[in-house]
């Protein structure tokens, strides 16, 4: 079974610092990986689309894939409070349907 | 315009009803789906529907099912409903079953009492 573990949290970050969230997989096959922000209440939106292995960086975020460790990651770069929400990690095979990971809490405080 | 938008937002019902929660989508996609996520957060997918082909994740009872009238809409029924079923339930699209990003509707809120 497809699995996409992460820990939930809540991490819990002073702003300005670099949060740093981590998604590990078990399916070897997978190809794609994405990052989605979730906020209390809210639905899922993708903040990150990450295919190769190495870094991948779009203004604050950083999204690292080492496909050999099996492990993508997530870096926030001065974290600021309206970060603060749920990242849920997902891989997908091919045309096979997105498997998510459990999400991670992210608090950041002033 | 919403993009993926789903009703009821709130759904509180007793056990043993049946009821269907609605999900349209204008944007064009091929590919749409219901996902259930629990009180811990978990995202887990129900159903995908493209082009009338239906893929079921094995673990859904089949109290719960999935109706398409056409590619823009696909709803979901649930018979007897029972306390387990309260969660969110979110539908989403994506252009193809091959596309990456999924456009998420805003979510309904299950409760059953």
């Amino acid at each position: 079974q497809k699995e996409v573990e992460q820990n939930s949290g809540p991490l819990s970050v002073p702003e300005g610092a670099i949060a740093s969230l981590n998604c590990t997989y078990s399916d070897r096959g997978s190809q794609s990986f994405f990052w989605y922000r979730q906020y209390s209440g809210k639905s899922p939106e993708l903040i990150m689309s990450i295919y190769s292995n190495g870094d991948k960086e779009d203004g604050r975020f950083t999204a690292q894939l080492n496909k050999a460790s099996q492990y993508v990651s997530l870096l926030i770069r001065d974290s600021q409070p309206s970060d603060s929400a749920t990242y849920l990690c997902a891989v997908k095979r091919g045309s096979y349907i997105p498997t998510f990971g459990r999400g991670t809490s992210l608090i950041v405080h002033p | 315009d919403t993009a993926v938008s789903q009703t009821p937002k709130y759904l509180v019902t007793q056990m043993g009803n049946d009821k269907s929660i609605k999900c349209e989508q204008n944007l064009g996609h091929d590919t749409m789906y219901w996902y259930k996520q629990d009180s811990k957060k978990f995202l887990k997918i129900m159903f995908s529907y493209n082009n009338k082909e239906l893929i079921i994740n094995e673990t859904v009872p089949n109290r719960f099912s999935p109706k398409s009238p056409d590619k823009a809409h696909l709803n979901l029924h649930i018979n007897s409903l029972e306390l387990g079923d309260s969660a969110v339930y979110f539908c989403a699209s994506s252009p193809s079953r091959a596309d990456e990003k999924l456009f998420f509707g805003s979510g309904t809120q299950l409760s059953v009492l």
